[in-house]
């Protein structure tokens, strides 16, 4: 059972143009990240968001928490071909130290 | 570099067989997550390790099995091996005993099995 629900799962677009990718879940989590992972690496963590509602930057990149802490989204704005990659989010609960993640968007960016 | 390492980094294998996955963690991390990422299943928890002792069990199968060493790095051991095995095998560490903010996890390089 897939708890988190990434969309969409493959996005291809052209260098500079603005995408944003969606996390969803039916269950509430006490925090959730966003992960990079690119060709034959590990995933390396982006951001994490615990605040049902926080808003957090990472240069291009805007992460936000939903109000209800089960979703969350991914802006990238004038996306650039070093954007590509896959990216996970994964949630956790406040009960348990393990971590759920998302089906992935693998994302590609056109020169 | 993440600061953890895996090794081998490419297994290829018959079915049937088994094999030992190797993982060190990062240095003063006590914590050892693994993980089976496939096409079909995504990135999947299988088991935690926290200075030694077993922490949390995800989808592991009862033909695998892990544990953490002394010096904390970690072995995660496949056995009767099917097809369906094959997979990417990350290991990842991190400070603390939990998931949540501010322990975050590092992960390593993976390794590939490949079931014949």
């Amino acid at each position: 059972t897939q708890l988190l629900e990434q969309s969409p799962q493959f996005l291809s677009i052209q260098e500079g143009e603005n995408l944003t990718v969606y996390c969803n879940s039916s269950s509430v989590f006490s925090s959730l990240q966003w992960y990079r992972q690119e060709p034959g690496e590990g995933p390396v963590l982006l951001v994490t968001v615990v605040t049902g509602g926080e808003v957090k930057k990472l240069k291009r990149l805007t992460f936000q928490f939903g109000d209800a802490r089960k979703d969350s989204s991914l802006h990238i704005t004038a996306a650039q071909p070093g954007d590509t990659g896959l990216y996970l989010c994964a949630g956790t609960y406040s009960s348990a130290s393990k971590i759920i993640f998302g089906s992935g968007t693998r994302l590609s960016i056109r020169p | 570099d993440s600061g953890v390492t895996q090794t081998p980094k490419h297994l290829i294998t018959a079915t049937g067989q088994r094999v030992t996955l190797r993982c060190s963690p990062r240095s003063g991390d006590l914590s050892v997550y693994w993980y089976q990422q496939s096409l079909d299943q995504g990135l999947q928890f299988l088991i935690q390790y926290y200075n030694g002792e077993e922490r949390a069990k995800g989808n592991i199968l009862e033909r695998f099995s892990a544990q953490q060493f002394p010096d904390l790095h970690s072995e995660l051991n496949l056995s009767s091996l099917e097809l369906g095995d094959s997979a990417l095998y990350f290991c990842a560490s991190s400070v603390g005993s939990s998931g949540r903010l501010g322990d975050t996890q590092y992960f390593g390089p993976g390794t590939r099995l490949t079931v014949l």
